[in-house]
């Protein structure tokens, strides 16, 4: 398995514009987890979907930010309008649920935006 | 609020010697406890984990250690290698880790040949 893929791996894009994350999650998973990290704030976890629901959205920054999961294997981040304090790597990892288990991380997704 | 502290933001040791890292959480149902890796431009990886039914857990040259007690939980690596350098996250989770990772800062460990 080709494990969590993560696009673009970097993303630079002008203050307002719409800026889409994607992840494709690694086969047979079925919980998807969106972390944003920076220097202030560590890692810190945006939204979490199980079977494709979302299970906990409390770490959305605001409404700017949004996430779907149109199918078991595949999930987008939007941001719109995009401010320069969301620039940021942003994660996408996936796990299976059962007890004991540990998530896997994709490569991440660096976002700048001027 | 953070759930999961690691106050060192960053450790350096002799290649050969112990490096152990710090980890202490405030929330009282967590029962799962992982470590992680990150590389430069990389995301992290899983480095070894343990359940709160356990004190200690080891894998080849890592061991992690778990106090509830004290909600305190520590990584040491034995011997320490260069490629050990990376930033090291601690992460906790509640009901065996089915739910939601929740992770510390992280420590920059630096291993110097």
């Amino acid at each position: 398995d080709a494990g969590v893929i993560q696009s673009p791996r970097h993303e630079v894009t002008e203050m307002g514009q719409e800026v889409t994350l994607r992840c494709k999650l690694i086969s047979g998973h079925n919980s998807l987890f969106w972390y944003r990290q920076t220097m202030m704030r560590g890692l810190e976890l945006l939204i979490y979907f199980n079977n494709n629901v979302p299970i906990d959205d409390s770490g959305m920054p605001e409404d700017r930010f949004s996430a779907k999961m149109p199918n078991a294997s595949f999930s987008t981040l939007k941001i719109q309008p995009s401010e320069p304090r969301d620039s940021a790597v942003y994660f996408c990892a996936s796990s299976f649920t059962r007890r004991n288990t540990e998530a896997f991380f994709g490569q991440g997704t660096r976002l700048t935006v001027v | 609020d953070q759930q999961v502290k690691q106050n060192s933001p960053s450790l350096s040791v002799q290649e050969g010697r112990i490096s152990i890292l710090n980890c202490d959480y405030t929330n009282s149902m967590f029962d799962y406890f992982l470590w992680y890796k990150k590389y430069p431009a990389e995301g992290p990886t899983f480095l070894i984990s343990i359940s709160s039914i356990k004190d200690k857990n080891e894998d080849g040259r890592f061991t992690v250690f778990l106090n509830k007690s004290a909600k305190h939980l520590s990584l040491h690596i034995v011997p320490s290698q260069p490629g050990d350098s990376a930033v090291y996250f601690c992460a906790a989770s509640a009901q065996g880790g089915s739910e939601k990772l929740v992770f510390g800062k992280g420590t920059k460990l630096t291993v110097n040949p």
